[in-house]
């Protein structure tokens, strides 16, 4: 069984500009978080999506969005991008929505120049 | 708000050594508790998860243990491999702000010495 794919593996960005990430769950699964993780803040929850609805979200501002297809895939994106966030953004699937085993995927290293 | 802490945040141990990794959580009021490991620039593998209402799970030379009254969790691997190099986090899911969400410690970054 194939794993989370999530496409681009990297990508570099300047400032003010907008970045959409991709991530493919494992055959199945409907549910898709998204994690942003940083040397000094560690890894912290963004969003989950199931059943192409935002079921939970986390503290981070507007200008993070996303959004699930019929085929469960997700994109993330980002606008207006500020140095800050520079992160590994990971996310993970699972196949029974919320508070069960999370799978992740390898993360999109964005910098932000 | 739910804080996970994980000590120590680095442990350099010789091949062949037991050891344990420590997480502990200030809200006892959670689903479950998931132990991951991350190899540099990688993604998280999941390696045991614990439900609320378990006090153990065992795979190969892994352990994990949950204690949710004292918010405590541990990480058992015996006879360690240089290969078990990895920064090893633990997370706990919560009900947080009207979101269920997974909240991680900031992981122990594990060394084994050949």
């Amino acid at each position: 069984k194939a794993g989370v794919t999530q496409t681009p593996r990297y990508l570099i960005k300047t400032r003010g500009q907008q970045v959409t990430l991709s991530c493919s769950p494992i055959s199945g699964h409907r549910s898709v978080s998204w994690y942003q993780q940083t040397p000094g803040q560690g890894l912290q929850f963004l969003f989950e999506y199931f059943s192409e609805t935002q079921r939970n979200k986390g503290n981070f501002p507007g200008r993070f969005s996303g959004r699930q297809f019929s085929n469960s895939r997700s994109e993330m994106n980002v606008s207006t991008l500020e140095l800050g966030d520079s992160a590994l953004y990971l996310c993970a699937s699972s196949g029974r929505g919320s508070h069960n085993e999370q799978f992740f995927g390898p993360g999109t290293r964005l910098t932000v120049l | 708000k739910q804080e996970v802490t994980q000590i120590p945040a680095a442990l350099s141990v010789p091949e062949g050594e037991n050891l344990v990794l420590n997480c502990s959580f200030t809200d006892s009021a959670i689903y479950n508790l998931q132990w991951f490991r991350q190899d540099p620039g990688k993604g998280l593998t999941s390696l045991l998860l614990i439900q609320s209402s378990q006090r153990e799970q065992t795979s190969g030379r892994l352990n994990a243990s949950l204690d949710k009254s004292s918010g405590r969790s541990t990480l058992y691997i015996a006879a360690s491999q240089p290969g078990d190099s990895a920064t090893y986090l633990c997370a706990v899911w919560v009900r947080q702000g009207g979101s269920e969400k997974l909240v991680f410690g900031k992981g122990t970054k594990l060394t084994v010495n050949p």
